[in-house]
């Protein structure tokens, strides 16, 4: 069965401060990939998503994240937070074939949270 | 504005009670989820929905029950509430199984006492 695994469960950082939140998925086949970034109260939104070509990916608000293969790896990265960053964040992966239909499978969360 | 629209927003129930939770969207989108959210464990897959007239078992789905008799709704149903489920229940959809985004509610907060 796929997993999804989210190194760090909380983060503290600075603002201006570099952001790297790890997340590794177990899938070795063809697989898409997703962020999702939960403001305090709110629901889930996409920061950004990867399905093929460049495996670095631009999403919104300064995000970006890069897929490596060899490592399974889809590490989100932004160069300098913001205190409206403080949210909890997401690692999501799906794969398009198989019998669990696509569905996402969501890593447990990094919580960040960015001191002004 | 397009989108989903889950009810209640938040609900405190007693043990043994029923409850149903109504999630609807008019984005005409195929597949349909719910998921809950719990600290430390982030969303699980309860149920989803990949056309109407198809439900699926997620991860979690002991104590709960879904239908999909059209595009638009989905409920969640606890025939018989348990402490355990006290979480946030969350709606999704996307149009399709291959790719596409998913799109979520704001959310339900139940309590069951």
């Amino acid at each position: 069965a796929q997993s999804v695994s989210q190194h760090n469960h909380h983060v503290i950082l600075s603002e201006a401060a570099s952001l790297e939140l790890g997340c590794n998925y177990s899938y070795g086949g063809t697989v898409n990939l997703f962020w999702y970034v939960q403001y305090p109260g709110q629901h889930l939104q996409l920061l950004l998503k990867y399905f093929s070509g460049d495996p670095l990916v631009k999403g919104i608000k300064g995000f970006e994240a890069e897929f490596i293969k060899s490592k399974f790896s889809f590490n989100l990265r932004k160069p300098s937070v913001q205190w409206s960053d403080t949210a909890e964040y997401f690692c999501a992966v799906n794969s398009p074939w198989g019998g669990s239909q696509g569905n996402l499978i969501f890593g447990k969360g990094t919580k960040l949270s960015v001191k002004p | 504005i397009a989108g989903i629209t889950q009810a209640p927003t938040s609900q405190i129930l007693a043990a043994g009670r029923r409850m149903t939770l109504r999630c609807t969207q008019d984005m005409r989108h195929n597949a349909m989820y719910w998921y809950r959210q719990d600290l430390g464990l982030g969303l699980r897959l309860i149920h989803y929905s990949n056309t109407a007239g198809t439900t699926g078992k997620g991860e979690v789905p002991d104590g709960y029950s879904v239908s999909r008799a059209n595009t638009d709704d989905f409920p969640l149903t606890l025939a018989s509430a348990v402490p355990s489920q006290t979480s946030v229940y969350f709606c999704a959809s996307r149009p399709g199984l291959i790719t596409g985004e998913l799109f979520f509610g704001e959310g339900s907060r139940l309590t069951v006492l």
